[in-house]
């Protein structure tokens, strides 16, 4: 079975210009996470999709948003950034189930953003 | 809210030796616990997870770790190292967010990167 996957691996951007990210759950997970890591501050979390609505987030302003499409897919948008956004942004896919009943993230192998 | 400190941000140990990371949580309700291994330019990589039942969990690549809840610790071990275990390790416990449910959010601790020599 084919594991997570995230495109693309690595961008460089410009402050003020906004970007996409997008990542691709393992066959028949329904929910995907996305969590940003920095030397500084390590792993965040950003948020959680599941069925195309978001089920749980985290302590990031608006420019963190994102979505998920009906196949499960999902995509982050940063907009407007700021030289601080650069970091790896990891996706975690899982069944959907409660982390307490089992349900275990498989990450994919992130994408490495750099704003200049 | 749950919390996560990882105690020594960097660990050497010769190959052969004991691997021992140390994790101890702060949580207010009965946590859930996660050990991932990352390795440079890849994601996270599950090792092992304790929800309920034994209190000693045996993950992949001969780790284990035990729950001690008296402690508050969920200490990772590997009796002997080898080379390829050199990599970055992280706890996690799973975190409830507003509506009382942990749905996709883990919390980390800082890591702690483990180097084998020779």
């Amino acid at each position: 079975k084919a594991g997570v996957t995230q495109t693309p691996r690595y961008l460089i951007k410009t402050r003020g210009q906004q970007v996409t990210l997008s990542c691709s759950p393992i066959s028949g997970h329904r929910s995907v996470s996305w969590y940003q890591q920095t030397p500084g501050q390590g792993l965040q979390f950003l948020f959680e999709y599941f069925s195309e609505t978001q089920r749980n987030k985290g302590n990031f302003p608006g420019r963190f948003s994102g979505r998920q499409f009906s196949n499960s897919r999902s995509e982050m948008n940063v907009s407007t950034l700021e030289l601080g956004d650069s970091a790896l942004y990891l996706c975690a896919s899982s069944l959907g189930g409660l982390i307490e009943l089992g349900d275990t993230q498989y990450f994919g192998p992130g994408t490495r953003l750099t704003v200049l | 809210a749950q919390s996560v400190t990882q105690l020594g941000s960097h660990v050497s140990v010769s190959e052969g030796a004991l691997v021992l990371l140390r994790c101890n949580y702060s949580s207010s309700v009965p946590p859930y616990l996660f050990w991932y291994v990352q390795y440079p330019n890849q994601g996270l990589q599950l090792l092992l997870k304790y929800t309920t039942g034994a209190t000693l969990v045996k993950g992949i690549n001969g780790f284990e770790a035990e729950f001690k809840k008296s402690e508050t610790s969920f200490h990772l071990t590997k009796p002997s190292a080898h080379m390829s275990d050199a990599a970055e390790y992280f706890c996690a416990v799973s975190d409830l967010g507003a509506g009382g449910t942990s749905y996709g959010k883990l919390t980390f601790g800082q890591g702690t990167i483990l180097t084998v020599h020779p």
